[in-house]
């Protein structure tokens, strides 16, 4: 079945300890992104990869990692969490970046940063 | 920079009624847009999308039409059911300048009672 497929699902951690959400698709998809979901914000583009090794920033990167090591994985890291990272994080994907193709997306990871 | 606005929720409708949700954009080229729906304790999915001006989108009885002279991509159905109840969301992707940024609305929860 194709799917993008995030871990974990939630997350309830303090601040300052270094935390990863692992995000893997197995639809050979060249481009991945990361998005945070807030009330009344929508969501916001925090990276994109555009393919292995290219990554750039989106809208709201402050306090985020990515990298891109393999197609199939993009996992984000929180070097440093803070209480404002609090939120839903959805990653998804699409073949290639042309205005027909819909991004798939997993199913979120809700953070809680204490 | 680019930039998408939609109608505030929750909206609320008996199942059969006509639904429109409002979605006004900015960009500096030419975007694609696109709707997304996301049900509860799910990811988003595509709903539907329309590339260039004057195109249609069209999906499970929704409809939006791509009107670059009002900057807008209002969702339409002519006749709800339970199962529309969702949150949607206008977003759209503006290739010509930032390559990969995806802007998303705050999204419209919809709430259809039998």
């Amino acid at each position: 079945e194709a799917q993008v497929t995030q871990n974990p699902r939630y997350l309830i951690t303090v601040t300052g300890k270094k935390l990863t959400v692992t995000c893997s698709q197995n639809m050979n998809h060249e481009y991945m992104s990361w998005y945070r979901q807030d009330p009344g914000l929508g969501l916001r583009q925090i990276y994109y990869s555009m393919n292995v090794e290219v990554t750039d920033k989106g809208d709201v990167p402050e306090g985020y990692k990515v990298s891109r090591k393999e197609k199939r994985n993009f996992p984000l890291i929180l070097e440093s969490p803070s209480p404002n990272q609090t939120s839903l994080y959805f990653c998804a994907s699409s073949p290639a970046l042309l205005p027909n193709q819909p991004q798939h997306f997993g199913d979120g990871t809700r953070l809680s940063i204490l | 920079g680019d930039s998408v606005t939609q109608m505030e929720g929750p909206v609320t409708l008996s199942e059969e009624a006509f639904l429109t949700i409002n979605c006004t954009y900015t960009a500096t080229g030419y975007p694609s847009l696109f709707w997304y729906v996301q049900y509860p304790g799910e990811g988003l999915q595509l709903l539907l999308k329309a590339t260039k001006a004057d195109d249609k989108g069209s999906n499970k009885g929704f409809e939006a039409t791509y009107r670059k002279e009002t900057t807008s991509f209002h969702l339409e159905k002519g006749s709800v059911q339970v199962s529309d109840s969702a949150v949607y969301f206008c977003a759209l992707s503006d290739q010509t300048d930032s390559w990969g940024k995806f802007q998303f609305g705050a999204g419209t929860q919809v709430v259809v009672t039998p």
